[in-house]
């Protein structure tokens, strides 16, 4: 129930192409979802996150979309670059709080070929 | 600095040793959580600290693995007996929380990779 599905497990884009990355979750009491980008030898950051009472979050090439109704989100990069190459996990948080309050989907290798 | 603090960054240990690992948060972060990562696997949660609360600790994958966190800050992950199967990066976080929920945002260390030979 508090599971996020994330799928790709990996990905090749070339330069210039648009990378997209779906997760989908069952539990409606998810109120938050971020994404976060985990560059080799690093910890993960946050990259964009949205709220479900909106469709869509850009910020520069970096957009979600998300269907509330679906209960699916996703993460596209556009003119995805070589520096873009990293691990991108979805995450969800869970309006009941505690522990388990932020959920993580088990990440995509995104690889930008130049 | 500003960010996570962690150490070792790098730990190799002989099977059977015990090992600490430490994690430094933010100031004024209530909230602290401990990760596992396996080469190029996802995140594994292990142990969440919320303020003055009994920590959640469902994450421990065996009763050789215990943490603690002092005065509401600095937090030390010992792994005892350490096994093969413990090789990974281990990755504290932490966060703001808002009327005791995470605000969404966690903040993680660099990471401490621990090779148990």
């Amino acid at each position: 129930q508090q599971q996020v599905k994330q799928s790709p497990q990996s990905l090749i884009v070339q330069k210039g192409g648009i990378s997209i990355i779906n997760c989908a979750y069952e539990n409606t009491a998810f109120d938050y979802f971020p994404w976060y980008q985990q560059f080799p030898g690093k910890g993960p950051a946050l990259l964009i996150a949205i709220r479900p009472d909106v469709s869509e979050k850009k910020e520069g090439r970096f957009t979600i979309s998300f269907n509330k109704s679906a209960k699916q989100f996703s993460l596209h990069i556009m003119d995805s670059q070589p520096g873009d190459s990293a691990t991108y996990f979805c995450a969800a948080r869970y309006s009941g709080g505690g522990a388990d309050g932020l959920t993580f989907g088990k990440g995509t290798h995104l690889i930008i070929q130049p | 600095g500003a960010g996570v603090s962690q150490s070792p960054s790098n730990k190799v240990t002989e099977k059977g040793k015990d090992v600490e690992l430490r994690c430094d948060p933010i100031s004024g972060h209530t909230a602290l959580y401990w990760y596992r990562q396996s080469l190029g696997q996802g995140l594994e949660f292990l142990i969440y600290f919320q303020g003055n609360s009994a920590p959640d600790k469902s994450g421990l994958p065996s009763d050789r693995f215990s943490a603690e966190r002092t005065g509401g800050s600095v937090s030390t992950l010992t792994i005892q007996r350490t096994q093969q199967e413990d090789s990974a990066v281990y990755l504290c976080a932490s966060s703001r929380t808002s009327g005791g929920r995470v605000t969404g945002e966690l903040f993680f260390g660099e990471g401490s990779r621990l090779t148990v030979l």
